[in-house]
């Protein structure tokens, strides 16, 4: 089972550039989320999915955007890429019952230069 | 307002010694979990523990177990007889079930780093 994959695993990226995170579930869930962690911090919230079709925004939503056209899938595009989105993007998802767990992607390292 | 409050930056702790990891929510959804993750330094996210707000017992797995005093609002994260591959960063998380008109999304607080020492 490959659970929540994410790719690339790293990128370096120019200021000013574009790139899309890829994410995708083999699990059938229908909540996904993308999180960004800076160094020695906690995870803060881009956006989230409840299902396809519906995207809804999280704390940090700036300069990034999502689409949900799958379950299965739920990437990340990054439009004008700046130093400030230096971080480790964390995909996740889980089922919509509130007792399970969020299962994670092994996380992209993005540094922007 | 922060939903999710861990107030203890980094934590020490011997090693066979218990400790307390410290976490505060925010709610007025009366039907919510709350989840703690481990994050070693590999990066991976490792989910350790789950306790629902109309659970009637503390959760336990293993090693670990959790505190919920829900009249408090605290959902403290308990090590048993630590080991040194518990040295990782913790976090604790929190989802509503959106009844309330909240939403169901997952949040988690700062983290707690914890280093056991030998």
């Amino acid at each position: 089972n490959a659970g929540v994959t994410q790719t690339p695993k790293f990128r370096i990226l120019k200021i000013g550039q574009s790139m899309t995170l890829q994410c995708t579930q083999d699990m059938n869930h229908n909540y996904m989320y993308w999180y960004r962690q800076d160094p020695g911090m906690g995870l803060k919230l881009i956006y989230y999915s409840v299902g396809a079709g519906i995207t809804d925004k999280g704390e940090v939503p700036n300069g990034y955007n999502v689409s949900r056209s799958t379950t299965e899938d739920f990437p990340l595009r990054l439009e004008l890429a700046a130093p400030s989105q230096t971080s480790v993007y964390f995909c996740a998802s889980n089922l919509r019952s509130l007792g399970t767990e969020a299962f994670f992607g092994q996380g992209t390292r993005l540094t922007v230069v | 307002a922060q939903k999710i409050t861990q107030t203890q930056p980094g934590m020490f702790v011997q090693e066979k010694e218990a400790v307390t990891l410290d976490c505060t929510y925010d709610t007025s959804d009366p039907s919510y979990g709350l989840f703690w993750y481990k994050q070693p330094s590999s990066g991976e996210m490792i989910f350790l523990i789950y306790q629902g707000s109309y659970d009637q017992q503390n959760a336990t797995e293993g090693r670990y177990s959790l505190n919920f005093q829900k009249a408090r609002k605290s959902a403290n994260l308990v090590i048993s007889a630590s080991q040194l591959g518990d040295s990782a960063m913790y976090f604790c998380a929190m989802r509503e079930s959106g009844s309330q008109g909240g939403s169901e999304k997952l949040v988690f607080g700062k983290g707690t780093k914890l280093t056991v020492n030998p």
